[in-house]
């Protein structure tokens, strides 16, 4: 069954904890993003990959971090240094070229207490 | 600026009532223009883009580069439209599409029966 695949669905974490997140898809898809998603907001990109062991900042990185070891995967880390880290978070891939036409796993809510 | 601006959070209408969902854009270069959508409880899924000029589900879009503008319509609204309604603008970045997708706000497509 191809897809993207975010785990967890739920987290809670303390303040001053770093958390990551999930993300797989077997699409064999070259790129994938991380954004968040808050009431009123819409998305906002975190950080995105084109290719293995390259990413790029988005519009709001600070306090987030990734790594791209492998194609497949693209984990992002919620660092204690992010001020408001409770939000929904998405993953997406793409096929290289294909800007625009993003897979979407089914997220993942954070909440610090 | 790139920007995407969807003007209204919340669109109610009656079944059979035509639907117009608002988007603008900022960007001063070559744009591409997508709508996607999220019903409840599902992934957030690509619904049309402006190259293909297609009509899916019945909605349909035209970009207005003079206008900057790309609202997604519908004739006759169905029960079953009731969803999230995202515009997203993608950026070309010189030897290529990056593939960074800029969100709106989201419009929340409410169809009363």
């Amino acid at each position: 069954d191809g897809g993207i695949t975010q785990s967890p669905k739920y987290l809670f974490r303390k303040e001053g904890q770093n958390v990551t997140l999930s993300c797989e898809q077997n699409l064999n898809h070259d790129a994938m993003y991380w954004y968040r998603q808050d009431p009123g907001q819409g998305l906002r990109l975190i950080y995105y990959s084109q290719i293995v062991n390259d990413f790029q900042k988005g519009d709001i990185a600070e306090g987030y971090s990734v790594s791209r070891e492998k194609k497949e995967s693209f984990p992002l880390t919620v660092t204690s240094a992010q001020k408001n880290p409770t939000a929904f978070y998405l993953c997406a891939s793409s096929i290289q070229g294909a800007a625009g036409e993003l897979f979407f796993g089914e997220g993942s809510r954070l909440t610090v207490l | 600026a790139q920007r995407v601006t969807q003007p209204e959070k919340l669109l109610s209408v009656f079944k059979g009532a035509p639907v117009e969902l608002k988007c603008n854009y900022s960007y001063s270069g070559s744009p591409e223009l997508f709508w996607y959508v999220q019903y409840s409880r599902q992934r957030l899924q690509l619904l049309l883009r402006h190259i293909s000029r297609e009509s899916i589900k019945g909605f349909t879009a035209d970009l207005n580069k003079g206008e900057t503008s790309f609202h997604l319509k519908k004739p006759f609204a169905q029960e079953e439209d009731s969803a999230m309604y995202y515009c997203a603008l993608s950026t070309y970045h010189g030897s290529g599409n990056t593939g960074k997708l800029i969100f709106g706000q989201g419009t929340t497509l409410q169809v009363k029966p």
